[in-house]
């Protein structure tokens, strides 16, 4: 069964960083385009950055420069490393997996989701 | 970046009727869009891609059509189960992007 466990979230001030962790089965997180999507308290879906297959990332401008996906692939985890955290990025942070067509269609398979709350 | 606005926000409506969203797209996408739903406290659920396909284990109620830049998705005849939020997503391009949400309300 594919299945995606996130971790890592909690409670940080202003300025200081996180690390997620999204721990893959059923599947290796290094042949599949994977994503990080966040959701604000009552708003909605928003997209935060991809790892494609071969390694390309690709973030939203919002966090650009700040947050960096990567992977390792000896531990089937995929990771979101969040610097220079803001009151705006509080969020619960979800785990994709691309679902992938021809080309990339959409996530198909999604974590539980971990709570990332930025306050002093 | 490419803005999505679904309507309505909001829906009533009742068991067994016929219900339409709306998602359009500030350019063209093509056939780039997906459409999920999302109940609360939960994760977000595929349901169709590339704007009309049923995501394999969807029941045959939902379907969606368009492409360019206007989309739907419609419910044939809404089930108690089917209240929830629905977000359609382009991946046309960078950033992808998500519309605001529709949520399918109790009458």
């Amino acid at each position: 069964e594919v299945q995606l466990v996130e971790s890592g979230g909690g409670l940080v001030q202003p300025g200081g960083s996180l690390r997620l962790s999204c721990a893959a089965s059923g599947f290796n997180v290094d042949t599949k385009d994977m994503s990080w999507v966040r959701q604000a308290p009552g708003k909605g879906l928003e997209w935060v950055s991809n790892i494609h297959s071969g390694g390309s990332t690709f973030y939203a401008g919002s966090v650009k420069g700040r947050f960096t996906i990567s992977r390792d692939n000896s531990k089937n985890t995929l990771y979101l490393q969040m610097n220079s955290l803001r009151a705006e990025d509080t969020a619960v942070y979800y785990c994709a997996k691309v679902r992938w067509g021809a080309v990339a269609e959409g996530f198909d398979t999604w974590g539980q989701g971990t709570l990332v709350t930025v306050s002093s | 970046d490419i803005q999505m606005t679904q309507s309505p926000s909001t829906l009533s409506a009742s068991g067994g009727d016929r219900v339409t969203i709306t998602c359009r797209a500030s350019q063209s996408i093509s056939s780039w869009l997906a459409w999920y739903q999302q109940k609360p406290g939960k994760a977000p659920k595929l349901l169709i891609y590339k704007a009309s396909s049923l995501e394999s284990g969807v029941p045959s109620r939902f379907s969606g059509s368009g492409s360019g830049t206007e989309f739907t998705l419609t419910i044939s005849s809404l089930q108690p189960d089917d209240f929830a939020t629905y977000h359609c997503q382009q991946y046309n391009s960078y950033p992808w992007t998500f519309g605001q949400g529709t949520k399918v309300e109790i009458k």
